[in-house]
């Protein structure tokens, strides 16, 4: 069946500019998350939607990045005034369950291949 | 936050042979698993480990867990060289978030 996907998968963007970053889920998965991937570095967490709520967003580096997922299903990343430092891969990653009984379960997470975001 | 630590390897070996490597991490978990990112992939679930278990196979793919010293190794037998990748492990904490080490660079010579 069809993965996540993401798009674009390459976007560059001059300083200052706005960016918005798509991503679909694999289709039911009730968690979605957002990671930032910096050259020669691991995935770092930004944020968690479980099906239209955000629930995390602890990661997130500043007030000028927001995400949304509004029907539960597809989400957006927007980066408002992007700098150079926002430059990164950013991944997408999905997973079927949610939190159950107050309690999260820990789920294989499967990710897209990325928006690589370059800001001049 | 938990955090999976690769030890800080650029491996390069020739098909055919095994690679190793090593990975720690700092609190109590309930399951680890390592991934496998390339430019032609992405990032790819390899296998998840859980706290009671020691050791767990998949096809070429071996992977240990030692909770008392909270370290965890892959070993991949036999390598192609599609198997050139970026190796992480990973740790769930929070509201299921995945924390991710550096990650080990792994190239297979043919």
């Amino acid at each position: 069946g069809a993965g996540v996907s993401q798009s674009p998968r390459y976007k560059v963007a001059k300083r200052g500019q706005d960016v918005a970053l798509r991503c679909d889920p694999i289709s039911g998965h009730v968690s979605l998350f957002w990671y930032q991937q910096a050259l020669g570095q691991g995935p770092e967490f930004l944020t968690y939607f479980q099906n239209e709520a955000q629930l995390d967003k602890s990661g997130l580096p500043s007030d000028r990045f927001f995400a949304e997922r509004p029907e539960g299903s597809v989400s957006t990343l927007k980066i408002q005034r992007t700098q150079q430092e926002d430059s990164a891969v950013y991944l997408c990653a999905s997973s079927s369950q949610g939190l159950a009984g107050g309690w999260v379960r820990e789920d294989t997470q499967y990710f897209g291949p990325g928006t690589r975001l370059t800001v001049l | 936050s938990q955090q999976g630590e690769e030890d800080p390897q650029a491996l390069s070996i020739q098909e055919g042979e095994n690679a190793t490597m090593n990975c720690s991490y700092k609190t109590s978990i309930n399951n680890l698993q390592w991934y496998r990112q390339n430019s032609g992939r992405g990032l790819v679930h390899l296998i998840l480990i859980r706290s009671n278990e020691r050791e767990k196979h998949s096809g070429r793919l071996r992977v240990t867990l030692d909770t008392s010293k909270k370290s965890s190794s892959l070993l991949i037998t036999a390598s192609r060289a599609a198997d050139t990748a970026s190796y992480f492990c990973a740790t769930h904490y929070g509201n299921n978030r995945l924390a991710f080490g550096k990650g080990n660079q792994v190239v297979v010579i043919p």
